[in-house]
């Protein structure tokens, strides 16, 4: 079946620090890809998508995330994390343009220490 | 307004009670979704409007009753819950199958 994996329930990093965010996907063939974040008591806000094109993908609040087909992965990451950034981030995976289905991950608590 | 809209934020409701969520969307979207979040588990995509037209029941109790009178609304009507139902509604928009933008969610307790 398909699904998504974040691999990393909870991550810990000092504000300044570098970050990654593993996401894994198991399909046959290459989905559209989303990273979301979630702030407490909050909705899901878009940070970046891939369609096709260009496998390093910008978003916003200085994240970027890479697709790696050969290892069926999109790993969100970023320079310099800000204690702003402390919330839960999701992948999420569209398997069929035309069926409007997303599958989440489990997503990733983030806290920043100062 | 802009963007998702859902109302209320927050509610409670006891296992005989009838209560209704509300989604309103601001984008022109044609498609709406209904998801539930709990606490540990992957979002669950509960149902998906097109155009009015529901095009997906993932296998929801009919307790969940959903209703899209156009594109811009979204309702969730429930009844007779149950306690495992508490969780954060989530409703999302797109068009055509593209981005789905989510609204900030109603926290619903079942006692």
């Amino acid at each position: 079946a398909q699904s998504v994996t974040q691999p990393d329930i909870h991550i810990t990093v000092s504000e300044g620090a570098s970050l990654e965010l593993r996401c894994n996907y198991s399909y046959g063939a290459t989905p559209y890809l989303f990273w979301y974040v979630q702030s407490p008591g909050q909705g899901l806000q878009l940070l970046l998508k891939y369609f096709s094109g260009d496998t390093l993908v910008q978003g916003i609040k200085g994240f970027e995330a890479e697709f790696k087909r050969s290892q069926s992965s999109f790993n969100l990451g970023k320079p310099s994390v800000h204690w702003s950034d402390a919330a839960e981030y999701f992948c999420a995976v569209d398997l069929d343009y035309n069926t409007d289905k997303l599958i989440f991950g489990t997503g990733t608590r983030l806290q920043v220490f100062p | 307004e802009t963007g998702v809209t859902q109302t209320p934020r927050h509610l409670v409701m006891g296992m005989t009670n009838k209560k209704s969520l509300k989604c309103e969307q601001h984008l022109g979207h044609n498609a709406m979704y209904w998801y539930k979040q709990s606490a540990k588990k992957p979002l669950e995509l509960m149902f998906v409007y097109n155009f009015k037209e529901q095009t997906e029941n993932n296998s929801v109790p009919s307790r969940f009753s959903p209703e899209c009178p156009n594109s811009s609304h979204l309702f969730l009507h429930l009844h007779t819950l149950q306690p495992e139902d508490s969780a954060l509604y989530l409703c999302a928009s797109s068009q055509e199958g593209a981005t789905q933008y989510f609204g900030p969610g109603t926290r619903l307790t079942v006692l």
